[in-house]
């Protein structure tokens, strides 16, 4: 299985600012995925981090707003720019090895804006 | 939009079978029936997946009906550990290649009691 870890694991931040989050991964992994989870809420897809090309984003999230780097098979971020207080949220990164059926989750990041 | 229904809630004696429902009616001859779950606070956990034969496994045993329009996760001896938001999803998966991404709904919030 993959071993993941976030960095970092909780900020509070002020309206206006940026957040880079940092996802590590233990092996290398085909797949990175970026989700969001708000207070009370399911988790619900951001985008898929591809390595070598530009991020896929799903309905609702743009680059703009969520701009992800994947430099390499082992580590991606993610960035929550121009925050307001509805981006409280935690923020998950999640790996398909390609070696199996399991998608894994790191720990999340727990970003609360003021 | 998840394609899969759960109840809300569910409540379980330690130490006795829980059996978690979901139906999943427009499920696609392609598309596995996943389970995770959620502890509070922390990232999702895979516990097992199916595509048309039970399964099982050292967590969890999973049974899909004949027309594979519904299924049921069982955790054969409730622990307090057990306490989590289970979450069923469908799913393309094809091993070592692409897979369909992973869209969680809103589970079953299920608590095990002493």
């Amino acid at each position: 299985s993959a071993v993941i870890s976030q960095k970092p694991s909780r900020d509070i931040c002020q309206r206006g600012t940026s957040l880079t989050i940092q996802c590590q991964v233990d092996s290398q992994v085909t797949m990175m995925f970026w989700y969001r989870q708000q207070p009370g809420q399911s988790l619900t897809l951001i985008a898929t981090a591809n390595q070598g090309s530009e991020a896929t984003y799903e309905s609702g999230f743009v680059i703009d707003k969520f701009p992800i780097s994947r430099p390499n098979l082992t580590f991606s971020t993610l960035t929550v720019s121009n925050m307001s207080p509805e981006d409280s949220s935690i923020y998950l990164c999640s790996v398909d090895d390609g070696r199996s059926y399991e998608q894994y989750f790191g720990p999340g990041t727990r970003l609360t804006v003021t | 939009d998840a394609k899969t229904t759960q109840p809300t809630s569910m409540d379980c004696a330690e130490g006795r079978a829980a059996n978690l429902p979901c139906n999943h009616s427009t499920i696609s001859g392609n598309e596995y029936v996943y389970w995770y779950r959620q502890i509070h606070s922390q990232g999702p956990q895979y516990i097992i997946h199916g595509l048309k034969n039970n399964e099982t496994n050292e967590m969890a045993s999973l049974i899909i009906t004949e027309d594979r329009k519904s299924s049921t996760l069982i955790l054969p001896h409730a622990t307090l550990r057990d306490t989590a938001v289970y979450y069923c999803i469908v799913r393309v998966a094809n091993y070592g290649g692409s897979q369909g991404n992973l869209i969680f709904g809103k589970g079953t919030k299920l608590s095990v009691k002493p």
